[in-house]
């Protein structure tokens, strides 16, 4: 079953402090892995996206990482802002002949302290 | 920046009724999306369209759902005959055009509107 997971459910930390989250999938056939951003009331945003072959990739303060072999990947967010507060959301995109099906995690809800 | 616009924000509507749900993709896109979330959970797909065909639907995109591109701009979803549980988010999202082999597609961002709240009484 295509599932996409992810942890914590939610973290709260102090600006100016650097987080890191994560996405685990069982998405197949596997197309590419995004990180959207979510801020109440408003639709996703898109971070990044990873292929397959992409290790890494950056966004600003936002780096994802990708590790297609155990299905994992990260956002690691650095010198985080108060406007950081949203729900970060790691997608899946599925290959093969579908028009890019996007699967969802539930996201993980950050609040930024000052 | 374009955006994708969905009307209306909030949609109150009697259980049984059919309602529309109308959403604007960026004007040069021509791939659409509808996608759902239940409060407090994730984001649930319903269905691609592509040319003016759906080319995939999920289980839940049953035969209550259809999907329109009635001119050149508006995309709507409409739902036959809503029920209590047709109460979610409802996002509408579209991709750039690309030229070349049609697997890249699926690797091109979705752009989402800011929801339509359906809230089934």
């Amino acid at each position: 079953k295509n599932q996409v997971e992810q942890s914590p459910q939610s973290l709260i930390i102090l600006e100016g402090k650097n987080c890191t989250l994560q996405c685990n999938y069982t998405v197949s056939p596997f197309s590419n892995l995004r990180w959207y951003k979510q801020d109440t009331g408003r639709g996703p945003v898109s971070l990044t996206i990873m292929t397959f072959s992409e290790n890494t990739k950056s966004n600003g303060r936002y780096t994802a990482t990708l590790d297609a072999d155990t299905k994992q990947s990260s956002l690691h967010i650095t010198a985080s802002q108060l406007s950081d507060s949203a729900s970060y959301i790691c997608v899946v995109s599925a290959g093969g002949s579908t028009l890019g099906r996007l699967y969802f995690g539930r996201g993980t809800q950050l609040t930024v302290w000052p | 920046e374009p955006e994708v616009t969905q009307t209306p924000s909030h949609q109150v509507t009697q259980m049984g009724q059919e309602v529309i749900l109308r959403c604007v993709p960026i004007s040069n896109h021509l791939y659409f999306y509808w996608y759902r979330q239940i409060l407090g959970q994730k984001v649930e797909f319903l269905v691609s369209f592509y040319n003016n065909e759906i080319s995939e639907k999920s289980e839940i995109f049953d035969d209550q759902f259809s999907v329109e591109r009635p001119d050149g701009s508006n995309f709507t979803l409409k739902i036959r005959s809503t029920k209590l549980e047709d109460s979610a988010m409802y996002f509408c999202a579209s991709s750039p055009t690309l030229t070349g082999k049609k697997y890249l597609y699926s690797n091109q961002p979705q752009h989402f509107g800011d929801g339509t709240r359906l809230s089934i009484l």
